[in-house]
């Protein structure tokens, strides 16, 4: 099972941008890396998922190193409500196993 | 609708107590799951339903027990859990399984307490 290793935590100022590392140098070429968060007493919430291209959606962006060993997810403009736990997940046909997460803080 | 429903959203049991917690999605998701998450851990998965038809069991006590009766339903039964059960229990949907290009939907929980 491909692992991820991921900062503990992170701080970033609000409508700063933020840069989110993961780790996934044991990924297998057809493992997807998917974002999910989670905020306080809620599931988690996916955010973003790509294979090797980099990805944007309406809330993030995922930008993949070229060997794929490697993840940054971006949000943009951080605001108070993306104070999460954010889940790096290198994912295949029977890996489905979150990482252990980065806790962001966003201050005011 | 891109909900996935948990009932209850909060259980209380005894050692001795059978219960059952529910899932259920409307999206026409063929794949279902269920975690267990500890404080400040990540989820663990527990299992995996897909089309129906349990795929994964990642090693868990035969005290869950999990039942998937139609493409929209998932439980999971409880018998004689102990207080370290307590966690709060996921359930999940997605289009196929996991990983194949396809992003998961969870439901809110249930906050479980074994006493």
């Amino acid at each position: 099972d491909a692992k991820t290793t991921q900062p503990n935590s992170m701080e970033s100022n609000e409508e700063e941008p933020v840069h989110l590392p993961c780790n996934h140098s044991t990924i297998s070429g057809t493992d997807y890396i998917h974002w999910y968060r989670q905020l306080p007493s809620q599931g988690p919430e996916y955010v973003i998922h790509g294979l090797t291209s980099n990805v944007n959606n309406r809330m993030a962006s995922l930008a993949i190193a070229e060997d794929r060993k490697s993840s940054t997810l971006i949000l943009h403009r951080a605001t108070l409500r993306d104070a999460a736990v954010y889940y790096c997940t290198a994912l295949g046909a029977n890996n489905l196993f979150f990482g252990t997460g980065t806790r962001l803080t966003v201050i005011p | 609708d891109t909900e996935v429903t948990q009932t209850p959203k909060h259980l209380v049991m005894g050692m001795t107590n059978k219960k059952s917690l529910k899932c259920e999605q409307h999206m026409g998701h063929r794949a279902m799951y269920w975690y267990k998450q500890k404080a400040k851990k990540p989820p663990e998965l527990m299992f995996v339903y897909s089309y129906e038809k349990l795929s994964i069991n990642e090693s868990v006590p035969s005290r869950f027990s999990p039942e998937c009766p139609n493409s929209s339903l998932l439980n999971l039964h409880l018998h004689a859990l102990q207080p370290e059960d307590s966690a709060l229990y996921l359930c999940a949907s997605s289009q196929d399984s996991w990983g194949r290009n396809t992003e998961a939907f969870f439901g809110q929980g249930t906050r479980l307490t074994v006493v």
